[in-house]
């Protein structure tokens, strides 16, 4: 059972360039999230989705999309990668309502813009 | 969500009960407190969480206050490999409920 899987594990860009990162859950969890780790603070929403087909903003979603094609996959895109966008990158995932669940993380994404 | 206030950081003395404290004062009704922790760079893992009662699982016990403003995570026997960042939170119930993250408190166990 691999949980959440998270592709690729490291990357580094140069500032405007496009990048995908993979998130793959096999619980059949209906919830996903994206998160950001910069050093120091706490995880910070991005988009999460509460089923396939839908997506919705978090926190910080500016400069970023996401889409939810497949219940197992969700994708985190950067149309023109920026400095600011350097950080670790935590998907998640859950079965339902996290009033009564827990979520389960991936390992994360680190990324640098340079 | 409501907002939580957790210590900046605790020490712990190894094979000591850690008791790691949470305010969170404007909880609503239907809103759940979560413990995660977070060690070295690796992703969150879930802890524990509780409504009203006292809960206990393998790794810890939750404690919440009969107010429900405040709550405590207690290892009971803490070992070096607990030494992580351990995050509070409170989320509601519901389709729209999401995992909302503050800066939590960094447990030191040593020798």
């Amino acid at each position: 059972n691999a949980g959440v899987t998270q592709t690729p594990k490291f990357r580094v860009l140069k500032t405007g360039q496009s990048m995908t990162l993979l998130c793959a859950q096999d619980m059949n969890h209906e919830y996903m999230y994206w998160y950001r780790q910069d050093p120091g603070m706490g995880l910070r929403l991005i988009h999460y989705s509460v089923g396939e087909g839908t997506t919705a903003k978090g926190e910080v979603p500016d400069g970023y999309n996401v889409s939810r094609l497949k219940k197992q996959n969700f994708l985190l895109g950067l149309e023109s990668a920026a400095p600011s966008q350097t950080s670790v990158y935590f998907c998640a995932s859950s079965g339902g309502s996290l009033g009564d669940t827990e979520a389960f993380f991936g390992q994360g994404t680190r990324l640098t813009v340079v | 969500d409501a907002k939580t206030t957790q210590p900046t950081s605790m020490d712990c003395a190894e094979g000591r009960a850690a008791n790691l404290p949470c305010n969170h004062s404007t909880i609503s009704g239907n809103e759940y407190v979560y413990w995660y922790r977070q060690i070295h760079s690796q992703g969150p893992q879930y802890i524990i969480h509780g409504l009203k009662n006292n809960e206990t699982n393998e790794m810890a016990s939750l404690i919440i206050t009969e107010d429900r403003k405040s709550s405590t995570l207690i290892l009971p026997h803490a070992t070096l490999r607990d030494t992580a960042v351990y995050y509070c939170i409170v989320s509601f119930t519901g389709t729209a409920s999401k995992l909302t993250f503050g800066t939590g408190t960094r447990l030191q166990v040593t020798l």
